[in-house]
């Protein structure tokens, strides 16, 4: 089966860094993205990551290991505003996008 | 660019009616448009997705007589439930993927349903 697996919780404090990570086990692989959604709103395009290596944008940055079924997402000078649920999605064989549960980023000040 | 509008925002309905649901590409031509169903605290749940002109494709567990989509444009998509009971209470989420080699999904705002 189909699989992705990401923490359920995680907790930081307001200027420090956090690490997201992702583990999957798909049938196929054509990509991973990260999506960022606030309780109670749509989710929001992050990144997409298909090529191993680091994508950084802003304070966001993105990792893909394709050998390991493994990405991870990281955060830099967190603000409260980046308290969400963090989502992590893999585009199957078919063009599926495979959905983690989520994890949820408390912001402590 | 790549906005998704989803019309209501929310709803409240009595059990036993039905209520349509709209999304659509304000600003791109969406050749697959997807609906989604999220219930607190868990993940999106894919329901269906539909193609301009042909029938949707439901996931494994999703009434189609229940919930009935119509892909009647490039721009616009339809959900309505049927028959709605308490248990159909979610949030529904559609996306939009244009006919590109993109495989980004833009989400919709979401619409809030609520069963009573």
């Amino acid at each position: 089966g189909q699989n992705i697996d990401q923490p359920t919780e995680m907790t930081a404090t307001e200027g420090a860094i956090v690490q997201i990570n992702c583990t999957y086990q798909t049938s196929g692989f054509n990509g991973l993205f990260w999506y960022q959604q606030h309780a109670g709103e749509a989710p929001t395009f992050l990144s997409y990551n298909v090529l191993d290596g680091l994508e950084e944008k802003g304070r966001f940055s993105s990792f893909l290991s394709r050998s390991k079924g493994y990405s991870y997402l990281l955060l830099k000078e967190l603000q409260m505003k980046d308290s969400a649920s963090y989502l992590c999605a893999v585009l199957d064989s078919n063009y599926q996008l495979i959905w983690g549960a989520g994890t949820k980023l408390i912001i402590k000040p | 660019g790549a906005v998704v509008s989803q019309h209501p925002s929310w709803v409240i309905c009595k059990s036993g009616t039905s209520v349509k649901i709209e999304c659509r590409s304000l600003d791109f031509q969406a050749t697959t448009m997807f609906w989604y169903r999220q219930f607190p605290k868990q993940s999106l749940m894919l329901m269906a997705t539909s193609n301009e002109g042909s029938k949707a494709t439901y996931e494994q567990g999703v009434e189609k007589d229940k919930f009935l989509i119509n892909h009647a444009s490039l721009t616009l998509s339809t959900l309505t439930v049927t028959s709605a009971h308490p248990e159909d209470s979610s949030f529904y989420i559609c996306s939009a993927r244009p006919g590109t080699d993109s495989y980004e999904q833009y989400f919709g705002p979401g619409t809030r349903l609520t069963v009573t």
